[in-house]
């Protein structure tokens, strides 16, 4: 258990449907960090934050992407109008960069758009 | 060009064995470089990081840097069947950026 908790941890949909997640980042983290991956390639950058402030967003993330972190503590990724080319593991991870750069990840949320 | 590359593999080692992962890179002025494992349906775990050029040895693990040359690798001794994964190399520019991954299999 790395302490980054991510709910749910699978999510079956069909296309056009929004879907939500959420990540409980490790509690004294200050950044925490959205990933995705598909089956053989390594995590790809969505999004990151900085307590509750939105740094980066990847110029390949679309507009049906966005992501909070209200009060710097939980974050959410939603997807609005999901395409079968969304499914994909979404992963979060957190960091407290202050005093260690070790990135924790968790588990993900599996994603599957039909 | 991609900003991580690994080598592609599959690589299959007896066990016992070495095993060499490479990668390169494209920012020159990344300072910090790391190497995760990932075992299959599960997230990816830390088991190295470097900064400076030159070997670091952790455990069976060593991590190689040389920044002139933008390439970083790691090395497994004595592989066990455990080491069975894909190992991800990842460099720090305020995010990391990941390779695509190099699957690794220890045979028995």
């Amino acid at each position: 258990d790395t302490g980054v908790s991510q709910n749910p941890r699978h999510k079956i949909t069909k296309r056009g449907q929004n879907v939500t997640f959420r990540c409980d980042p490790i509690s004294e983290h200050n950044r925490l960090y959205w990933y995705r991956q598909t089956l053989g390639q390594g995590p790809e950058f969505l999004t990151y934050f900085q307590n509750e402030a939105q740094l980066e967003k990847s110029r390949l993330l679309s507009d049906r992407f966005s992501a909070e972190r209200p009060k710097g503590s939980f974050s959410t990724l939603e997807i609005q109008r999901t395409e079968q080319g969304d499914s994909a593991m979404y992963l979060c991870a957190s960091i407290q960069t202050a005093t260690n750069e070790k990135l924790f990840f968790g588990s993900g949320t599996q994603l599957s758009v039909l | 060009q991609k900003e991580v590359e690994q080598n592609s593999g599959p690589l299959s080692v007896p066990e016992g064995a070495i095993a060499s992962l490479n990668c390169t890179y494209s920012d020159r002025g990344s300072q910090s470089f790391f190497w995760y494992r990932q075992y299959s349906g599960k997230s990816p775990e830390l088991i190295m990081f470097i900064y400076s050029n030159g070997d670091k040895e952790d455990g069976r693990f060593t991590a190689q840097l040389n920044k002139a040359s933008q390439y970083v690798s790691l090395l497994i001794r004595d592989s066990q069947p455990s080491d069975s994964a894909t190992y991800l190399c990842a460099v720090n520019d305020y995010k990391l950026s990941f390779g695509a991954g190099t699957t690794v299999t220890v045979r028995a």
